[in-house]
């Protein structure tokens, strides 16, 4: 697609059940990222892949958080037994290379809600 | 290690200037500025990468001082669809990712 293609858009889901967010990164991205934004806040960083290298996971709140990327492209970030802290838009973002001197675009995010 | 912005909100009338300040207390690579408007995804502005360099499309501008690890985004004239979240995002240390800071809300009122 001709950008990063999130889903689903919108998420509720109850306290305790776990929960996959989808992201499609531009064809050719060898990075990619997720970051979480609650409302009304900042870009908090989650995790980074880089091509074939371990991913940087320092930025996951919890181990309830996992993210894994196949093949070099799609990654599916999953949350186990959601808390309503959870609640967030999650985004996510890939640039041609890494992000020094690259340009990341974002995908529109994916809303979560835990009620 | 997450840069530091200010102001945290600035409010203007159009055609009037603002700059919004970002800093770091590590060696930084690169530096990005983006705009989100509410509801949306953020939206890149621009990328600097060397010492005193300095960018700027339309009436946004910035700069990036290597050795103070700071950045400044400049916005003259603004115009009422200035209005936004700018973030500015830098990349440091041995990790290389792109760490946000809090972000500068602006509101360009008529």
């Amino acid at each position: 697609g001709a950008g990063v293609s999130q889903s689903p858009s919108n998420k509720v889901t109850e306290k305790g059940k776990d929960v996959e967010l989808r992201c499609d990164p531009i064809s050719g991205h060898t990075a990619l990222y997720w970051y979480r934004q609650s409302l009304g806040q900042g870009l908090e960083f989650l995790i980074y892949f880089q091509g074939n290298s371990a991913p940087d996971k320092s930025g996951l709140p919890s181990d309830r958080f996992s993210a894994e990327r196949t093949g070099g492209s799609v990654s599916t970030l999953t949350i186990q037994r959601t808390q309503q802290e959870d609640s967030a838009v999650y985004l996510c973002a890939s640039s041609l290379v890494g992000p020094t001197g690259n340009t990341i675009y974002f995908g529109e995010g994916s809303w979560l809600t835990v009620v | 290690q997450q840069p530091v912005q200010s102001p945290q909100a600035v409010i203007l009338r159009e055609g009037e200037d603002a700059v919004i300040n970002c800093s770091s207390s590590k060696a930084l690579y690169s530096v990005h500025w983006y705009r989100q408007k509410h509801g949306e995804a953020p939206v890149f502005l621009m990328i600097l990468l060397k010492g005193g360099e300095q960018k700027g499309h339309d009436k946004i501008s910035a700069s990036f001082n290597e050795k103070k690890q700071q950045s400044s985004l400049y916005l003259t004239a603004s115009q009422l669809s200035y209005s936004g979240t700018y973030f500015c995002g830098t990349v440091s240390g041995s990790a290389r990712q792109l760490t946000f800071g809090s972000g500068t809300q602006l509101t360009v009122l008529p």
